[in-house]
């Protein structure tokens, strides 16, 4: 099943500005984590933040969660070229060490 | 993309064929797990296992076979069952003491 529902689902931004992608889940979480995909190859990790945790940051990317509205947001600041990509949001709460992932954000940086 | 391989980077499927895909890792991970992803779909999880020999449905098992004979290969088998195969296929691994997973490069089957 797919908790995660990322919006908007397609973005483009001019290099050097900012990309904010949500997510919403639906039920209780131990974590939530995003990862990054190149066209045509696997996903890579990003960041972790814990149902406790209500911001975090690693390098350019800050991600905030809050539990109440169940919702996430990553943002990704003075973005480039390079950060084109799809970005995905994964819950863990259904035990079982699974992830369950959410459709995606499209993020196109125009340089 | 880490240590994990996947091969061959294409298939092509025929009528009534079964075809495997394969998945090997080296980082000792204990758990592996195989995703299918549609255009403008997220992952759906088709198998996944936490120890060798023992392996669990996940959301869309039907017309998909897997085996965890070695702690480093999750071969996925696509049945004559599976009647719209085409996709991409993701494998993925995680040690357990861990939270996050490590993807393979994935596999594109095509029917012909």
């Amino acid at each position: 099943s797919q908790q995660g529902e990322e919006d908007p689902q397609a973005l483009s931004i001019q290099e050097g500005e900012n990309a904010t992608m949500n997510c919403s889940y639906k039920t209780s979480i131990n974590n939530l984590q995003w990862y990054r995909q190149n066209s045509g190859r696997g996903l890579v990790h990003l960041i972790l933040i814990r149902s406790n945790e209500r911001e975090k940051h690693s390098g350019r990317l800050r991600v905030t969660l809050d539990t109440s509205k169940k919702s996430s947001s990553l943002l990704i600041t003075a973005s480039r070229a390079a950060d084109t990509a799809s970005y995905f949001c994964a819950t863990d709460g259904l035990g079982n060490n699974r992830l369950a992932f959410g459709k995606g954000n499209q993020v196109v940086v125009i340089p | 993309d880490g240590g994990i391989t996947q091969s061959p980077k294409y298939l092509f499927r025929k009528e009534g064929q079964n075809v495997t895909l394969s998945c090997e890792q080296n980082l000792n991970h204990d758990a592996m797990y195989w995703y299918r992803q549609d255009p403008g779909q997220g992952l759906r999880l088709i198998y996944y296992s936490q120890i060798v020999n023992d392996f669990q449905k996940g959301d869309i098992a039907e017309g998909y076979s897997v085996s965890r004979e070695k702690k480093e290969s999750f071969p996925l088998t696509v049945t004559s069952a599976q009647k719209n195969p085409t996709a991409f296929y993701l494998c993925a691994s995680m040690p357990l003491e861990s939270e996050t997973q490590y993807f393979g490069p994935g596999t594109r089957l095509l029917v012909l």
